[in-house]
C-alpha cells in the first residue's frame, strides 16, 4: 500500500486554516496516524485511528476520512505549527508501517 | 514520563557494522513492542523494524532484511539495532519508538531523539 501526501508544501497565514491530504493506494479503513515533526526535532504523534487526538494535542488539530482519503486540518494556525506532517498507515499483519512523503507547512 | 534515548551512532566506513541502542524508562518496557524508524538527510520517515514484547517475533521492511537485526534486553529496558555491511544509503537519523499496542504493531506513541549514522570513507 502506498501513501501519497499533498501538497508537498503549504503556506498558510497565522490564524488561517491548513488542510493536508493523505491518500492510500487501496482502502485502509481508519488505520491511519498523523505525526508532526518540527525542525530539528523527533516526530510527535498527533492523531490515530484517523481522527482521535493523542494525549496533549490541541483541539485545533483534527483528522477525518476513511478508506483511501484522509485529511488533517489545523484550525487557527500558530507559528509553532511550522513543521512537516506525515501520515502513516499501519497494517498489523504482516506488520508493516508505511509513511507518506510528508507535507511541509510554512507560515506565510 | 516516557523517555527513549538512542545511542551508538557515528561515522562509519562502508562495509563495517554498527549497533544502535535505545534505553527506555518511565514505562513497563516488557509490555510493549518497539520499533526502529530512520530518516535520511532531507528525506521522509522510513520504518525499519519492530520487535515483539518478549523478542520472540521480529519483522523488517524489505530493504532491511538480511543486514539489519533488531533485538531487546528486557532486563536492561533496551532495544538494539545491529546493522551489518553498512552502505552509504544507510546514512540517516535512526529513531526508536514505542508501539502503542492499540492495536499491536500500529503507530508509535513515543519517539526518541534519534542517533545519527553516517556511512563514509
Amino acid at each position: 500500500i502506498l501513501m501519497t501526501q499533498s501538497p508537498a508544501t503549504l503556506s498558510v497565514s497565522p490564524g488561517e486554516r491548513a488542510t493536508l491530504s493523505c491518500r492510500a493506494s487501496q482502502s485502509i479503513s481508519s488505520d491511519l496516524a498523523w505525526y508532526q515533526q518540527r525542525p530539528g526535532q523527533s516526530p510527535r504523534l498527533l492523531l490515530y485511528g484517523a481522527s482521535t487526538r493523542a494525549t496533549g494535542i490541541p483541539a485545533r488539530f483534527s483528522g477525518s476520512g476513511s478508506g483511501t482519503e484522509f485529511t488533517l486540518t489545523i484550525s487557527g494556525l500558530q507559528s509553532e505549527d511550522l513543521a512537516v506532517y506525515y501520515c502513516q498507515h499501519y497494517n498489523n499483519w504482516p506488520p508493516v508501517l508505511t509513511f507518506g512523503g510528508g507535507t511541509k507547512v510554512e507560515i506565510k | 514520563q516516557v523517555q527513549l534515548v538512542e545511542s551508538g551512532g557515528g561515522v562509519v566506513q562502508p562495509g563495517r557494522s554498527l549497533r544502535l541502542s535505545c534505553a527506555a524508562s518511565g514505562f513497563t518496557f516488557n509490555d510493549y513492542a518497539m520499533h526502529w524508524v530512520r530518516q535520511a538527510p532531507g528525506k521522509g520517515l522510513e520504518w525499519v523494524a519492530v520487535i515483539f514484547f518478549d523478542g520472540s517475533k521480529k519483522y523488517y521492511t524489505d530493504s532491511a532484511k538480511g543486514r539489519f537485526t533488531i533485538s531487546r534486553d528486557n532486563s536492561k529496558s533496551t532495544v538494539y539495532l545491529q546493522i551489518n555491511s553498512l552502505r552509504a544509503e544507510d546514512t540517516a537519523v535512526y529513531y526508536c519508538g514505542r508501539d502503542s499496542g492499540q492495536p499491536l504493531y500500529s503507530y508509535l506513541d513515543f519517539w526518541g531523539q534519534g542517533t545519527q549514522v553516517t556511512v563514509s570513507s
